[in-house]
């Protein structure tokens, strides 16, 4: 079946510093990758769409100054949270929609604490 | 505007009790209904993807059925393994993405 991952898993940063999310789709190829914010018991909140070699699209009330996303190929798209901030605190999750089936599989999550 | 609306918020069976979930949508030209099965502190797993009303779709003790306006995930006889957050989508005409709702929290108890 279509496998997403996501590196890493967790991620522990202190206050002010930057960390990078990667999104890989591993047996499959995705022109467009979505990366979505979840609160605990929550549904998932659409932050940005990413499509391959082109500018993310952000959701409103997202910045895309703190919120970097590079989709620099088929099968990656990262996330980059600059100046990490104790609110940005959450579990971030990536989905790829497969270019051929159009189905799409989301990673396993990473969750991110800033200190 | 487009909406997915989930019930219920959370369901608690005994083992081998059946029942169904609910999810009502009102999209402009469905695109697609999805269900994702979530573990706690993981991602979406995919389930089904339904196109078209009157269409059914299979695996295991579920199956997912589509309606104009609702789908529904019925659980035949659940084990406490079926224990998760059951999430449903919807791609509306037009969009890149998908519309969840908030989930139904089934706990299965032995």
């Amino acid at each position: 079946g279509a496998v997403v991952s996501q590196h890493p898993s967790w991620v522990i940063c202190k206050s002010g510093t930057s960390v990078k999310i990667e999104c890989r789709s591993l047996d499959f190829q995705a022109t467009t990758m979505f990366w979505y914010r979840q609160f605990p018991k929550q549904s998932l909140m659409l932050m940005a769409t990413s499509n391959e070699g082109s500018k993310a699209t952000y959701e409103q009330g997202v910045e895309k100054d703190k919120f970097l996303i590079n989709h620099a190929s088929l099968t990656l798209s990262t996330l980059t949270v600059t100046s990490a901030h104790p609110e940005d605190s959450s579990f971030y999750i990536c989905s790829a929609r497969d270019v051929i089936s159009y189905e799409q599989y989301f990673g396993p999550g990473t969750r991110l604490t800033v200190t | 505007e487009d909406q997915v609306t989930q019930s219920p918020e959370a369901l608690r069976l005994q083992e081998g009790e059946s029942s169904s979930l609910n999810c009502s949508y009102t999209v402009s030209g469905l695109r697609g209904l999805f269900w994702y099965r979530q573990d706690p502190g993981k991602g979406p797993e995919f389930l089904f993807t339904l196109y078209s009303a009157g269409e059914e779709k299979e695996k295991e003790r579920l199956k997912a059925t589509l309606t104009k306006k609702e789908s529904f995930l019925h659980i035949t006889a659940p084990k406490p393994e079926d224990s998760a957050t059951y999430l449903c989508a919807a791609r509306p005409e037009g969009a890149n993405n998908l519309f969840f709702g908030t989930g139904t929290r089934l706990t299965v108890i032995p």
